[in-house]
């Protein structure tokens, strides 16, 4: 079946420009992740959905990030007013919530890139 | 607070030598485990995960990781590498209270021919 989705793949933008990043979790799971990865770095940890509420927020970077999902399916990352730290693989992940631990599976990342 | 440590920024082995990556967890209870490998430019493959019971669990692309509670570790290894095998690899431990994963650093694997 079909993995978790992501776009743009790539995205150019100039600072203090807004930037939206889309994902679309595999059908049926419940939970979706983002976490952040500058360069070689690892993942960063930026936020969680169960369903359409975000129980964990504590890693969104500053007030410029936020992050809706609708429907309990898509989830958008909007960054305001660009920095160039921004400048990171964003990637997504996306599992069924159960009793136990989560198997998260990834998306292929958006490359953003601040100018 | 739970963490997870991969000594090993970088490793270089030969086609055909065995491996192993170390993962080192701090974490206070029962931990779920995973192994990822990200090749450049692609997002994170699940290679294995280890929930409870046997303690060496296979995965893909003959992987095999070891919990050992004694020591923290649930250390990657891999008999005969593959050129195909060159990759990043990340450890994590999914925290169920928190309902996150915490990823090591990642640990830079190069295949000599």
């Amino acid at each position: 079946g079909a993995g978790v989705s992501q776009s743009p793949s790539n995205k150019v933008t100039e600072k203090g420009k807004d930037v939206e990043l889309r994902c679309d979790p595999i059908s049926g799971h419940t939970a979706l992740y983002w976490y952040r990865q500058s360069l070689g770095q690892g993942l960063e940890f930026l936020i969680y959905f169960q369903g359409n509420s975000a129980p964990d927020k504590s890693g969104l970077p500053s007030d410029r990030f936020s992050a809706e999902r609708t429907g309990g399916s898509v989830s958008t990352l909007t960054i305001q007013r660009t920095q160039q730290e921004d400048s990171a693989v964003y990637l997504c992940a996306s599992s069924f919530r159960g009793q136990g631990p989560d198997t998260q599976y990834f998306g292929p990342g958006t490359r953003l890139t601040v100018l | 607070a739970q963490s997870v440590t991969q000594p090993d920024i970088h490793i270089t082995v030969s086609e055909g030598a065995s491996l192993e990556l170390r993962c080192n967890y701090s974490y206070g209870a029962t931990p779920y485990l995973f192994w990822y490998v990200q090749s450049p430019g692609q997002g994170l493959q699940l290679l294995l995960k280890y929930f409870s019971g046997d303690t060496l669990v296979q995965g893909i692309k003959g992987f095999e990781a070891e919990f050992k509670r004694s020591q923290s570790s649930f250390n990657l290894r891999k008999p005969s590498v593959h050129w195909s095998d060159a990759a990043e690899y990340f450890c994590a431990v999914f925290n169920t209270n928190a309902g996150k994963s915490t990823f090591g650093d990642g640990t830079t694997l190069t295949v000599k021919p």
